[in-house]
């Protein structure tokens, strides 16, 4: 079936340093949605990409959708404690426009 | 708005009695997931709605999961005769169908321990 990927599974930066989490689909997708969750937290919405090579950016954080529509990465630049948790990546299924599968997260630490 | 809402944040149930868990959406919002997720992993797709319709329930799920949602409002997750292995948080998630993708908006969880 339909699986979503995400390297790597953990990540452990000093305050400062740039992070970068990458998420792959077995298939292309129509869109993907990336979340992040806090330690103790529920997944918050953080974007959505839609376009084949689209990048959107919040802030300090970089997302962008693959030309072939088949992956996608989050890039946050001088990570500060506050970016803590977990990242997903999620998107439809092939079959189902509406049914979101998540890929498996990269949880991110940040040492002071 | 005052987010989605579950009920109850953390339920403790012997192997084999049934639990039975509650989520009221954004209520402005049509469609409707439950999800499951374990420690250290992403969450597991279970069923969504629309409206008051089931549109989907994964393959994963026993006959012991079931699901309603009632008049299209808030939902309802019974877990039959459950076991050890349904100890998870079980997450409830709504939002408004759009053409082009819709952001799912998240509740606090219920998490389940099967002792």
């Amino acid at each position: 079936g339909q699986q979503v990927m995400q390297i790597p599974q953990y990540q452990h930066v000093q305050e400062g340093e740039d992070f970068t989490t990458y998420c792959n689909s077995s298939t292309t997708l129509s869109n993907i949605q990336w979340y992040k969750q806090r330690p103790g937290g529920h997944p918050v919405f953080l974007i959505q990409l839609v376009k084949s090579g689209e990048v959107k950016k919040q802030k300090r954080l970089t997302f962008q959708f693959g030309e072939a529509k088949k992956n996608s990465s989050l890039h946050i630049t001088a990570t500060q404690t506050t970016d803590v948790g977990t990242y997903f990546c999620a998107g439809p299924t092939k079959t189902s426009y509406d049914k979101v599968i998540f890929g498996p997260g990269t949880s991110l630490s940040v040492i002071p | 708005d005052t987010g989605v809402s579950q009920n109850p944040r953390h339920k403790i149930t012997k192997r084999g009695q049934n639990v039975t868990f509650r989520c009221d959406p954004i209520s402005e919002h049509n469609r409707l997931y439950w999800y499951r997720q374990t420690l250290g992993q992403g969450p597991e797709f279970l069923t969504y709605f629309q409206n008051e319709a089931q549109l989907e329930k994964s393959r994963l799920l026993s006959d012991r999961f079931s699901a309603e949602r009632p008049k299209g409002s808030f939902s309802t997750l019974e877990i039959q005769r459950t076991e050890q292995g349904d100890s998870a948080m079980y997450l409830c998630a709504s939002s408004f169908r759009t053409g082009e993708g819709s952001p799912l908006h998240f509740g606090n969880g219920t998490r389940l321990t099967v002792t």
